[in-house]
C-alpha cells in the first residue's frame, strides 16, 4: 500500500455531466500528478500540481482541470463529459526537493473508475 | 513512432521460469526509468526505479537500462503465480516530481502453476 487514497472508487455519469475526483497524497509528499488510463493502455499524463500550482500539462483539453490544497490533497474536475472519458483515473504523489536520499518517482493510488454513458 | 514501445503480450510462462520484459524508447533525454506492476483493476505499484544507465537488483527482480540502445529490461527470476499481472515501463526526462512520466502500454504476464 502506498498511502495514496482516491475517492470514489467507481462512478457512473452521463454524457455532458461534470465530475470531481479526489486524491490524498502519501504522507510527506508535496506533488500530485493525475493520469488517465483507458482499457488496455498505459496511463497518460493529464497534469501535475506542486505547491498548489499547475506544473505541467499533457495533451488534454481545458475541460480537464484540477486543484491542489494546502495539505497537498488534490481534485480532478472534468466538465462536459464525453463517452471517451470512460477510464481509470489515477492519482500519483511524489516528493520534490527530498534530497539525495529520496527516490524521485511517483507512487500511485488505486484509481477511480469512471464510466460515461 | 511512439515515444515508448512495449509488447503488450500476453506472455505465459510456467512457474519457476525466468521472465524477460522490455521496452524501447525514442527520446534520448529520458533519464529516469521505472517498472510498475499493475494487478487487474488496481493502481500501478512501483517495482524498480533506475536513474540513468546500469543494472539494479532487488530480490528476484533485475532492471537494466541501456541508454545507448534506448532499451530497458526487467527480469524476474523464479517466477511465481502471484507475479501474474500487467507490467508497465515508465520513463521521464526529469524525476517523478519534475514532470510527467511516459508509460508503455504494459505487458500482461501469466505465470502458470
Amino acid at each position: 500500500e502506498t498511502g495514496v487514497t482516491q475517492s470514489p472508487t467507481h462512478l457512473i455519469k452521463t454524457r455532458g455531466q461534470q465530475v470531481t475526483l479526489r486524491c490524498s497524497s502519501q504522507s510527506g509528499h508535496n506533488t500530485v500528478s493525475w493520469y488517465q488510463q483507458a482499457l488496455g493502455q498505459g496511463p497518460q499524463f493529464i497534469f501535475q500540481y506542486y505547491r498548489e500550482e499547475e506544473n505541467g500539462r499533457g495533451n488534454f483539453p481545458p475541460r480537464f482541470s484540477g486543484l491542489q490544497f494546502p495539505n497537498y490533497s488534490s481534485e480532478l474536475n472534468v466538465n462536459a463529459l464525453e463517452l471517451d472519458d470512460s477510464a481509470l483515473y489515477l492519482c500519483a504523489s511524489s516528493l520534490r526537493g527530498g534530497g539525495a536520499t529520496s527516490t524521485d518517482t511517483q507512487y500511485f493510488g488505486p484509481g477511480t473508475r469512471l464510466t460515461v454513458l | 513512432q511512439k515515444e515508448v514501445e512495449q509488447d503488450p503480450g500476453p506472455l505465459s510462462v510456467p512457474e519457476g521460469a525466468i521472465v524477460s520484459l522490455n521496452c524501447t524508447y525514442s527520446n534520448s533525454a529520458f533519464q529516469y526509468f521505472m517498472w510498475y506492476r499493475q494487478y487487474s483493476r488496481k493502481g500501478p505499484e512501483l517495482l524498480m526505479y533506475t536513474y540513468s544507465s546500469g543494472n539494479k537488483e532487488d530480490g528476484r527482480f533485475t532492471a537494466q537500462v541501456d541508454k545507448s540502445s534506448k532499451y530497458i529490461s526487467l527480469f524476474i527470476r523464479d517466477s511465481q503465480p502471484s507475479d501474474s499481472a500487467t507490467y508497465l515501463c515508465a520513463m521521464g526526462e526529469g524525476g517523478g516530481s519534475q514532470g510527467n512520466l511516459i508509460f508503455g502500454k504494459g505487458t500482461k504476464l501469466s505465470v502458470k502453476p
